[in-house]
């Protein structure tokens, strides 16, 4: 079954303690990107990935990272989270950056900073 | 710069009244226009896309949009709502180009009353 797998599904943490949120995809998909949604905001972009060792900011990336050492894994770091942080984060990937109807999402990360 | 405005960040209907929820676009070249809906707990699924074939598009579940060039809209409209459809919906804007990015709306959510 084609998916992006996202854990934890829940994190509850205190200020500046690092933490890592995965992202997996099992569809052989170039693109990835990583999106926070908060009330009357909506989705907005942190960073995103058009291949393996090429990545981008997106609208809102101050205060996170990212990696892509791997096609299939696009990992999300925040090395001293804030409350500011605190948000619904969801992974999403795709063919190629561009193909938006193929556009698949994980089942998103709820993160409380403390 | 694109950019996507949806009017109302809540609708209230009755079950099997019409839906409408509005969306206005701005794009300096032709669009690509995407509506996504959001159901408790999980990710954004694709409900229908235009990509300047036909304005009329027809999506998931009996929804459809209108793609109006004059009015830069494409509102989102089913004709009888049910239950199942109360979730939270966004348009989005992307520009015909390989290496476009895609712009998110605020969202709507759609309640749907008994």
């Amino acid at each position: 079954e084609a998916q992006v797998t996202q854990n934890p599904r829940y994190l509850i943490t205190v200020t500046g303690k690092k933490l890592t949120v995965t992202c997996s995809q099992n569809m052989n998909h170039e693109y990835m990107s990583w999106y926070r949604q908060d009330p009357g905001l909506g989705l907005r972009q942190i960073y995103y990935s058009m291949n393996v060792e090429v990545t981008d900011k997106g609208d809102v990336p101050e205060g996170y990272k990212v990696s892509r050492k791997e096609k299939r894994n696009f990992p999300l770091i925040l090395e001293s989270p804030s409350p500011n942080q605190t948000s619904l984060y969801f992974c999403a990937s795709s063919p190629g950056q561009g193909v938006w109807e193929k556009l698949f999402f994980g089942s998103g990360t709820q993160l409380s900073v403390l | 710069a694109q950019s996507v405005t949806q009017l109302g960040s809540h609708v209230s209907v009755s079950e099997g009244a019409l839906v409408l929820l509005r969306c206005n676009y701005s794009s300096s070249v032709p669009p690509y226009l995407f509506w996504y809906v959001q159901y408790p707990n999980q990710g954004l699924q694709l409900l229908l896309k235009y990509t300047s074939a036909a304005t009329l598009v027809k999506g998931i579940n009996g929804f459809e949009a209108e793609f109006k060039k004059s009015e830069t809209s494409f509102h989102l409209t089913k004709p009888s709502a049910h239950m199942s459809d109360a979730a939270e919906y966004f348009c989005a804007v992307s520009e015909d180009s390989g290496y476009s990015t895609l712009t998110f709306g605020k969202g709507t959510m759609l309640l749907v009353s008994p």
